[in-house]
């Protein structure tokens, strides 16, 4: 496509219920990050996967949290038992290398999740 | 662990007036580089300017400039000729050659005066 698509926009969910969270990156990047912005706050990595790679699952906050990618094509974020601390805006991002060439990560326009 | 820290949670600049905003970083690492990043109401990230450590010259985008201090690990961004359109949030971010993330700071919310 002709950017990252994110679906849903935004997602209304209660306390305890599981949400899916989706990235369409750009096709071709080989690269794919999943950023949480909390209200007012800067961009907390969370996930990144490459390629084939095992993903670097790092900043991933509790066991709660998981992501899955296949290839280089979608990617799903996947929150268990959403908490109201959960509540965020999630950004995703592709490139088709890493940063430290002429290449820049390309984000999408983020999933506002509000829990209730 | 790096770190990036924008000491202006919120800055305000007349249309055509000049503005800087201040990041500082810390890092032990001399391979790196450094964004500002764009963010407005949509949502979506938009880097404005990029600047790799080893380069002494200071990135300069159309009326978007740094001024890179690598000794004091400083990274101001200067907005010249402040447009509406100009209004986001502006997020510094450091990126170290040998890892595989952006490491972003916290923000600095830009309000543009007709």
């Amino acid at each position: 496509g002709a950017g990252v698509s994110q679906s849903p926009s935004n997602k209304v969910t209660e306390k305890g219920k599981d949400v899916e969270l989706r990235c369409d990156p750009i096709s071709g990047h080989t690269a794919l990050y999943w950023y949480r912005q909390r209200l007012g706050q800067g961009l907390e990595f969370l996930i990144y996967f490459q390629g084939n790679s095992a993903p670097d699952k790092s900043g991933l906050p509790s066991d709660r949290f998981s992501a899955e990618r296949t290839g280089e094509s979608v990617s799903t974020l996947t929150i268990q038992r959403t908490q109201q601390e959960d509540s965020a805006v999630y950004l995703c991002a592709s490139s088709s290398w890493a940063v430290t060439t002429n290449e820049k990560l390309f984000f999408g326009s983020g999933t506002q999740l509000s829990v209730l | 662990a790096q770190t990036v820290t924008q000491s202006q949670p919120e800055m305000s600049v007349q249309e055509a007036e000049t503005v800087t905003l201040s990041c500082t970083y810390d890092t032990s690492e001399s391979d790196y580089y450094l964004f500002w990043y764009k963010q407005p109401p949509s949502r979506q990230m938009i880097l404005v300017i990029r600047q790799e450590a080893y380069k002494q010259q200071n990135a300069t985008e159309n009326r978007f400039s740094v001024n890179f201090q690598k000794a004091a690990k400083s990274f101001s961004l200067k907005i010249s000729d402040s447009q509406l359109g100009d209004a986001a949030m502006y997020f510094c971010a450091y990126w170290e050659t040998s890892g595989s993330r952006l490491t972003f700071g916290e923000g600095t919310q830009l309000t543009v005066n007709p």
